[in-house]
């Protein structure tokens, strides 16, 4: 089945450690997003990808860290500068057809303690 | 930047009450989608509308794109327990390199 996959579905960290969230997609799809969600919140947009090995900042892009070395992946560090980074994560990815839906992933929770 | 009022913030009702739900914006779209989340879960895509008038109906769900292109409305009709979520709307502009803009949700709890 086509469809977008992020892991672990919660993770935990210590504070002052990096962490690597995990998103994958084989719906051939060219835009993948990230997006924090906090509780009782909408989505803000962390970083966003439009094609490989390109991308820019959302707007809340300060104490992330994204890459895209190939279309299926975007993976998103979450630095130990980012302030406050316990959240639930979203992963997004769009095609590029007229009809462009955006469709996501199940998401991670991070929890640092 | 673009930005979307989503009202009501919540609501609590009866199973078998119809919702309604909507969006504005000070900016014009291309496109309209309304999702549903659940606890824990990511957004699953509801409806997707495409054509300022446009109204589009999957099950018991029904939406419009507005006539202005800077408004949707989300209905639900013979609400039941399973419809309890967080419902999104998103408006998507060709000239915003294919980005969403978000409304705040509106939190649906049915009392059955």
């Amino acid at each position: 089945d086509g469809g977008i996959t992020q892991s672990p579905k919660y993770l935990f960290r210590k504070e002052g450690q990096n962490v690597t969230l995990s998103c994958e997609q084989n719906l051939n799809h060219d835009a993948m997003y990230w997006y924090r969600q906090d509780p009782g919140q909408g989505l803000r947009l962390i970083y966003y990808s439009q094609i490989v090995n390109d991308f820019q900042k959302g707007d809340i892009a300060e104490g992330y860290s994204v890459s895209r070395e190939k279309k299926e992946s975007f993976p998103l560090t979450v630095t130990s500068a980012q302030k406050n980074p316990t959240a639930f994560y979203l992963c997004a990815s769009t095609g590029d057809s007229t009809y462009n839906e955006q469709f996501f992933g199940p998401g991670t929770r991070l929890t640092v303690l | 930047g673009q930005q979307l009022n989503q009202s009501p913030q919540s609501m609590f009702i009866q199973e078998g009450e119809d919702v309604s739900m909507n969006c504005t914006s000070s900016s014009i779209f291309n496109t309209w989608l309304w999702y549903k989340q659940d606890p824990g879960e990511g957004p699953v895509l509801l409806i997707a509308l495409y054509k300022a008038g446009e109204l589009t109906s999957n099950g018991r769900l029904t939406a419009q794109f507005g006539i202005t292109r800077k408004d949707s409305f989300l209905n639900i009709s013979a609400s039941i327990p399973s419809d309890v979520g967080i419902y999104f709307c998103a408006g998507r502009s060709n000239t915003n390199a294919g980005k969403s803009t978000f409304g705040d949700g509106t939190t649906l709890t049915v009392k059955p």
